[in-house]
This record gives structure tokens, C-alpha cells and sequence, in this order.
């Protein structure tokens, strides 16, 4: 089974840097991803780490920490359209490709 | 456009009756996924096919039901519907190489009145 805990809200100013937390307990972990999801929208993928460290992509970052089992997503220079949801994801082992969504970090950028 | 097709986008019904969803997943993708996300909710996996062949199952209700077809598109069958099953349903394919990225459609929005 899995567990996936995210902040439900947060708030951030346009330029700013905001960092999103993600803990998880899971029975076998194979990857964790990150997705961003506009209201009403598709989840658009963001990032995938499964090696302990910092992927960094343009203005966002994701970090992961196998043995604490924690990840954090890193936005950089926000802009009004980073409002959006933001969904970590765990995968587990066992031959399946399925992710388990957490309830997703709804961030508010404000100018 | 991801390249997964789903329809209808929007579907408003009545309890009781019965709905498919449909998916065509991005070409050269052999996997496909089923998601749920009810109002301010998280995405809840159902289920995922692997060419045809039924391969993780989730939180899939005894009256909804799915299969993938040879040209490797999804439908999702949900009968018997109830006023909580209104809901957008996510289908996503991926591959199976590197990351298996999931790359999501535009998702499926079911009004049950």
C-alpha cells in the first residue's frame, strides 16, 4: 500500500521561490513523479526522480530523498500561470506501471 | 495535444443507467490507465491494461468494468451509476522504457443528475 501526504494549499508572490513537500510510505518504491494540473485539466508530467538527489529542469527542481521517504518539488521565478495544482506520485515495484496520486498541492501565485 | 484521445469530453445522465468512456491512447503506447478525480479529490487509479491484458487493478467498483481492445484503444464501462460517480475520469498511456511516463487525455467530465 501507499500513503502520499501533501500540503492541500499554498500561496506565493510572482518572482518568488515556493517549495512543495511530498512524504510517502510505500511497499516498494520504484520512482517518484511529479505532475502539474490546471483546473479542469489534464495532469502534465513535471519531473521523475527514482536516484536520491536534484533534478533540475529550467525553472523547476525536484529533489528526492529515498531513505526519508520525501521529495520536494522547487519552482523558481513564479510566474501567474504556475497557478495550478501540483500532484506527486509514487510508483511501486511489482511489474505494474500504475502511479498512486497524492491529493495534490493547490498553489495560488499572487502578483 | 498528449496524443491520448478520450470521448466523449463532457456526459450528463440519469442513476441508474450505463455509460462508456472511451480512449485511444498515444501511438506506440501498449499501456493504458484508468483514473477517477471527484471534486477536490485526488486521482484514484482503477485500472491498467498491458496490451490487451488486464495488468494492476485499484479502487475499480464491482460496476464499473474496462477492457482493451487489439488496436490497443480502452473503453470504461460504469452501469448501475449513482450520484457519486460524477466525477472526471483520466485515461493516460505510456510506454515501457525508461521513465514510463504517464501522459495523460484530456479526461472524460460524467454529470450523473
Amino acid at each position: 500500500g501507499q500513503n502520499i501526504d501533501q500540503p492541500t494549499e499554498m500561496t506565493a508572490t510572482e518572482g518568488a521561490i515556493v517549495q512543495i513537500n511530498c512524504t510517502y510510505q510505500t511497499s516498494g518504491f520504484n520512482g517518484l513523479f511529479w505532475y502539474q494540473q490546471h483546473a479542469g485539466e489534464a495532469p502534465t508530467f513535471l519531473s521523475y526522480n527514482v536516484l536520491d538527489g536534484l533534478e533540475e529542469k529550467g525553472r523547476f527542481s525536484s529533489f528526492l530523498s529515498r531513505s526519508k521517504g520525501y521529495s520536494y518539488l522547487l519552482l523558481k521565478e513564479l510566474q501567474m500561470k504556475d497557478s495550478a495544482s501540483y500532484l506527486c506520485a509514487v510508483r511501486e515495484n511489482g511489474g505494474a506501471n500504475n502511479l498512486f496520486f497524492g491529493t495534490g498541492t493547490r498553489l495560488t501565485v499572487i502578483p | 495535444d498528449s496524443g491520448v484521445t478520450q470521448t466523449p469530453k463532457h456526459l450528463i445522465t440519469a442513476t441508474g443507467q450505463r455509460v462508456t468512456l472511451r480512449c485511444s491512447p498515444r501511438s506506440g503506447d501498449l499501456s493504458v490507465y484508468w483514473y477517477q478525480q471527484s471534486l477536490d479529490q485526488g486521482l484514484q487509479f482503477l485500472i491498467q491494461y498491458y496490451n490487451g491484458e488486464e495488468r494492476a487493478k485499484g479502487n475499480i467498483l464491482e460496476r464499473f468494468s474496462a477492457q482493451q481492445f487489439p488496436d490497443l484503444h480502452s473503453e470504461l464501462n460504469l452501469s448501475s451509476l449513482e450520484l457519486g460517480d460524477s466525477a472526471l475520469y483520466f485515461c493516460a498511456s505510456s510506454g515501457h522504457s525508461g521513465a514510463n511516463v504517464l501522459t495523460f487525455g484530456a479526461g472524460s467530465r460524467l454529470t450523473v443528475l
